[in-house]
């Protein structure tokens, strides 16, 4: 596999659940981010971690947990979301956070019920 | 604080050149971009621009950055019905802020 990979592509969930996002970087590179799409509003950067370490929250609700075992996967746990949680959950990397160039993954689509 | 502005909508005709143009407010952007976003896909790099270019020049893709005024341009020659997508202008000083991206609509 190449590239930047999301799993699931797809996912509903009621709002007591409790559910993971997978984001896997087959580049190499040290900078994984979080971004937040709803419709026709700009990217919502959500976190983003260099060399595992989280170096940017910018203000997420806590019912949004990311986790970065190793450089090459990120995870966003979900808990007790909300239906306005619902968006497209965009998953990138880069070769570290002060690279100029990131690249994407195809998203989840997150539908909250 | 920063803030990137698009039109939301633009329709042209198959062969006839496209423009997208971006408004930013930080003065202290390094790097401007542009990406495209096709139906069902993540975001992919276009092109991006050094803030102390005025011009960048890609195959069918030009891109104007007038800093004076902190407007980017994105124009694509021979548009295609390919090229029908949402097109995203990001800023960056420390982190990447985008606008909230122009849907084109490619008429046959």
């Amino acid at each position: 596999e190449t590239g930047v990979t999301q799993t699931p592509r797809h996912l509903v969930m009621g709002m007591t659940n409790k559910k993971s996002l997978k984001c896997e970087q087959h580049l190499g590179h040290n900078a994984m981010y979080w971004y937040k799409q709803s419709a026709k509003k700009p990217l919502e950067l959500m976190f983003v971690y260099n060399f595992k370490e989280q170096t940017e929250n910018n203000s997420v609700p806590s019912r949004f947990s990311p986790e970065c075992p190793n450089s090459s996967h990120l995870f966003l746990h979900l808990h007790t979301l909300q239906p306005e949680d619902s968006a497209l959950y965009l998953c990138a990397s880069s070769q570290d956070e002060d690279s100029y160039e990131q690249y994407f993954g195809p998203g989840t689509r997150l539908t909250v019920t | 604080g920063e803030d990137v502005e698009q039109s939301l909508f633009l329709s042209v005709r198959e062969g006839d050149s496209s423009v997208i143009n971006c408004t930013y407010t930080d003065s202290s952007s390094t790097y401007l971009y542009w990406y495209k976003q096709e139906p069902g896909a993540g975001l992919q790099l276009l092109t991006y621009i050094f803030s102390n270019m005025d011009m960048k020049q890609d195959q069918r893709l030009t891109v104007l950055l007038n800093k004076k005024d902190k407007h980017l341009s994105l124009r694509i020659a021979d548009t295609q019905t390919g090229d029908s997508a949402i097109y995203f202008c990001a800023e960056r000083d420390r982190k990447l802020i985008f606008g909230q991206g122009t849907e084109l609509s490619v008429k046959p």
